[in-house]
């Protein structure tokens, strides 16, 4: 079956980077690209930016351009979203999910908790 | 970039009854490429509705979601106590990937 497995809780200090992992099974990584997808506490789902494992290429949203950036490791079919300069406003559950292209399989998300 | 607006923002209903949620995009969804899902708290999303009209995989048939270009329904028939969520619209035809802010549909 389908899963999209993230890595665990992270605490981040104010200007520090995180990283995120999403790890695939149960289908061909590289057929299908994976986004990923924000929520801020009590708050809506926000779209960060897309990723496809087989060309690497990437797509991001305005709001997040030069501070996030998706990689992937086909040999672990593993997703990677770091994001970079944090702030606390950047506190929040980090999804990422399957594009068939609907968002059909999310992960289970990771919390990222920015403070001093 | 298409925005989505959702209403109404809480929608207040008893088990057994029918909900209608709304999603209105600002410019036409090509290929009705709209999805509805499920959220609660502590939880992914969920996907119910791809395609507009489309269940996925394992939803029961009280939902049901209509529409096409800029005005979509999505329609729960007779509410169980576990529908009682948050839930969003979103169109994936045209990056950004945008998501409606959400319905809440609590007990009343």
């Amino acid at each position: 079956q389908v899963r999209l497995v993230q890595s665990g809780a992270e605490v981040k200090r104010p200007g520090a980077s995180v990283k995120v992992s999403c790890k695939a099974s149960g289908y061909t990584f590289t057929n299908y690209y994976i986004h990923w997808v924000r929520q801020a506490p009590g708050q809506g789902l926000e779209w960060m930016g897309i990723i496809n494992p087989s060309g690497a290429t990437t797509d991001y949203a305005q709001k997040f351009q030069g501070r996030v950036t998706l990689t992937r490791d086909t040999s672990t079919s593993t997703v990677y979203m770091e994001l970079s300069s944090l702030r606390s406003e950047d506190t929040a559950v980090y999804y990422c999910a399957r594009a068939y292209p609907h968002f059909d399989y999310w992960g289970q998300g990771t919390l990222v908790t920015v403070s001093s | 970039e298409i925005v989505l607006t959702q209403s109404p923002g809480t929608l207040s209903l008893s088990p057994g009854e029918r909900a209608t949620l709304s999603c209105r995009a600002s410019q036409s969804v090509r290929s009705n490429y709209l999805a509805w899902c499920q959220q609660k708290p502590g939880q992914a999303p969920r996907l119910l509705i791809y395609g507009a009209s489309t269940r996925a995989a394992g939803i029961p048939d009280r939902f049901s979601g209509s529409g096409s270009g800029t005005d979509f329904t999505l329609t729960i028939s007779s509410l169980e106590p576990e529908d009682f969520a948050f839930y969003y619209c979103q169109q994936y035809t045209s990056s950004p990937y945008t998501f409606g802010q959400g319905t809440k549909l609590e007990i009343k």
